[in-house]
């Protein structure tokens, strides 16, 4: 069972526009949410990540926010930028109960000159 | 220190014959991780270390793989007999402490069985 779903294989986005990223969960036990970051070759780096206690935060050009309810995170990059094209992974874990991290299959982002 | 390092990069093995794999982590981190990467799939969690001590191993894991962290520093991650369905992204992380603080990531030890 996919616990971490991005069901978006791949967005293609025009320069200095915003990119949104979305993700959905189902485990309600999950309460710190991540977002990495892949180049081809290269192991994921992280971007940016939420606890559960908020639903907004925010970094530079990178913010994402959660909605509990709807189980739902969603990263957003303003402006985006050619080198923000690579496959983002949202990720999330339960915190001090469970805090493996678990992995969505990843969504890749194309940034049109 | 200059982040996780995994060793080697790249290997190539016959089917059947046996792969171990090395990750060292951050030095102060205590955490430590063993994922799986396949062609269009995000990173599957594999086993992870508190320390010395593994935590948990997936459920989905062969008993074909074995993991090791035996001082809290280092880890190794040994696959016995393998198969072509082995090849892959092997990546290992690691943290400080969890419940706020993010895992890095080292750049993966790409297996491929032939």
């Amino acid at each position: 069972d996919q616990q971490v779903k991005q069901n978006s294989p791949s967005l293609s986005v025009q320069e200095g526009r915003i990119s949104i990223l979305n993700c959905d969960y189902t485990n309600s036990m999950f309460d710190y949410f991540l977002w990495y970051k892949k180049y081809p070759a290269e192991g994921p780096t992280f971007l940016i990540s939420i606890s559960s206690i908020k639903d907004k935060n925010e970094d530079g050009r990178f913010t994402v926010f959660l909605n509990k309810s709807a189980k739902h995170l969603s990263l957003h990059i303003v402006p985006s930028q050619p080198g923000d094209s690579a496959v983002y992974f949202c990720a999330a874990s339960g915190g001090n109960r469970d805090d493996k991290i678990i992995f969505g299959k990843g969504t890749r982002l194309h940034i049109l000159p | 220190d200059t982040g996780v390092s995994q060793d080697p990069r790249h290997k190539i093995t016959k089917r059947g014959q046996n792969v171990t794999f090395r990750c060292d982590p951050i030095s102060e981190h205590n955490r430590l991780y063993w994922y799986r990467q396949t062609l269009g799939q995000g990173p599957e969690f594999l086993t992870y270390f508190q320390n010395e001590a593994q935590l948990e191993k997936s459920r989905l894991l062969s008993d074909r793989f074995s993991a090791e962290r035996p001082k809290g520093s280092f880890s190794t991650l040994e696959i016995q007999r393998t198969e072509q369905g082995d090849s892959a992204m092997y990546l290992c992380a690691s943290s400080l402490v969890w419940g706020g603080t993010e895992a890095f990531f080292g750049q993966g030890t790409r297996l491929t069985v032939v």
